[in-house]
Formats: structure tokens, sequence, C-alpha cells
């Protein structure tokens, strides 16, 4: 099976930083990594699939990266409402693994 | 817009069978796969398993031996049903849809889950 394992679990920043989130696959993945945003209560939100294509709607300020086994989501000017966790998730034709989560609070 | 509505109980006792419906509404059943998530109170996402276009199924290994998914496209509903469920099946059961699409090969491939349902919170206690 394969592991999404992201990095940092917890990452404190201000309005206006530049944040990175990193998610790593134990083997290849190609492009077939998704990342959502989770705010508490609600259920997540489709921002990027094929690791680097934006789903309509979502800020430009979102941008992702990477392939293989490498990938990673940078907001590039952080505002009020990125406030929330963030998941990558491994999709396949017949299986789907998310990584742990990166909350992202206010420093 | 599709809108998911899902239902089931949300208490059980240990051993119990845990079983909850989703509902598509405003969209097609057919041509997507649907999928069930769980979330344990304060943490992640957890890929329980999927049904898919033509009607299979794929689970979650760590889950496989006690998940039955199953569709009626005639209802355009899909169940979960998770037996001997325990305390570490308490969470938040969300129903959820992925849609595929065709790439210039003519390969049928999937994008990843765009569309998902409110939420149930299942408690496992006794």
């Amino acid at each position: 099976d394969i592991q999404m394992t992201q990095s940092p679990s917890t990452l404190s920043a201000s309005v206006g930083d530049r944040v990175t989130i990193t998610c790593r696959a134990s083997q290849s993945i190609s492009s077939w990594l998704a990342w959502y945003q989770q705010k508490p209560g609600k259920a997540p939100k489709l921002l990027i699939q094929k690791a680097s294509i934006l789903e309509g709607g979502v800020p430009s300020r979102f941008s992702g990266s990477g392939s293989g086994t490498e990938f990673s989501l940078t907001i590039s000017s952080l505002q009020p409402d990125d406030f929330a966790t963030y998941y990558c998730q491994h999709y396949n034709s017949y299986s789907a693994t998310f990584g742990q989560g990166t909350k992202v609070e206010v420093k | 817009q599709v809108q998911l509505q899902q239902w089931g109980a949300g208490l059980l006792k240990p051993s119990e069978t845990l079983s909850l419906t989703c509902a598509v509404y405003g969209g097609p059943f057919s041509g997507y796969y649907w999928s069930w998530i769980r979330q344990p109170p304060g943490k992640g996402l957890e890929w329980i398993g999927e049904i898919n276009h033509s009607g299979g199924s794929n689970h979650n290994p760590s889950l496989e031996s006690r998940v039955t998914i199953s569709g009626d496209t005639s209802k355009k509903q899909f169940s979960l049903k998770l037996t001997s469920v325990t305390a570490a099946d308490t969470a938040v059961y969300y129903c959820a849809r992925g849609t595929y699409y065709y790439d210039r090969s003519g390969s049928l491939l999937r994008s990843p889950i765009d569309s998902w349902g409110q939420g149930t919170l299942v408690t496992v206690s006794s």
C-alpha cells in the first residue's frame, strides 16, 4: 500500500506569509495527487488535482507542484480565510490514500 | 449542482453493524465513482472504499474484511455496511463522488473526489 506523509503537522503563520506544505509518497505516484482544504465541521474542499491543476474558483494564490514521490502545496500570500487543515491525497484506479493533514494556524 | 444526502444510525454498541446510505440528487448516478471516507474526532481523513462505474468495489485493506459497499442505480443511492464495530470506528462518515474522464489516448482515468455529503457522526459506545 502507498503511504502519504505530510509535513509539517502544524504550521503557524501570519496573514501575508508564503507557506508551503510538503507531501511525500512511499513510492512513485506520477502526478496522481490532490490537495484538499478542510475547515472545522465541514467536508473537505478540492483545491488541486493532478498535482498542479487548480480547481475552478480556487484563488490563484494556491499552487501545487511535484511528481513522483515529492509534492508541495504553496499559498503565496496567506489570507484570513486560508487558516484551515490541508490534506494531500493519492488517487488511482483502485484506491485512495490521504496524508495525515497539516493544520495552518494563526501565529 | 449534485447534492449528496446521507443518513443512518448515529449510535451503535460494540459488535453491531454500521449502516449508512447516501442519495444522489441533481445529477446522474452512472458514470461516476462513489466513495465513503471517515474522520475520527480531531483526526485525519481515512478512505474506506468505493463502488466504481462498472459496479465493482474497492476497499481500504485495513477495513476490507468488515466493509461492504453497494449501489442501487435505480434509486441513485449507495450504501456502506461496516460489521463488528468498536470504539475505534467512532467517526464522522462522509459519502462522496468522484468523476471519470477520458484522456487523449482514450484511456479512462479518474479525477479526485469533488462532491461530499454532509457527514454523519457515528459513535460506538456501550
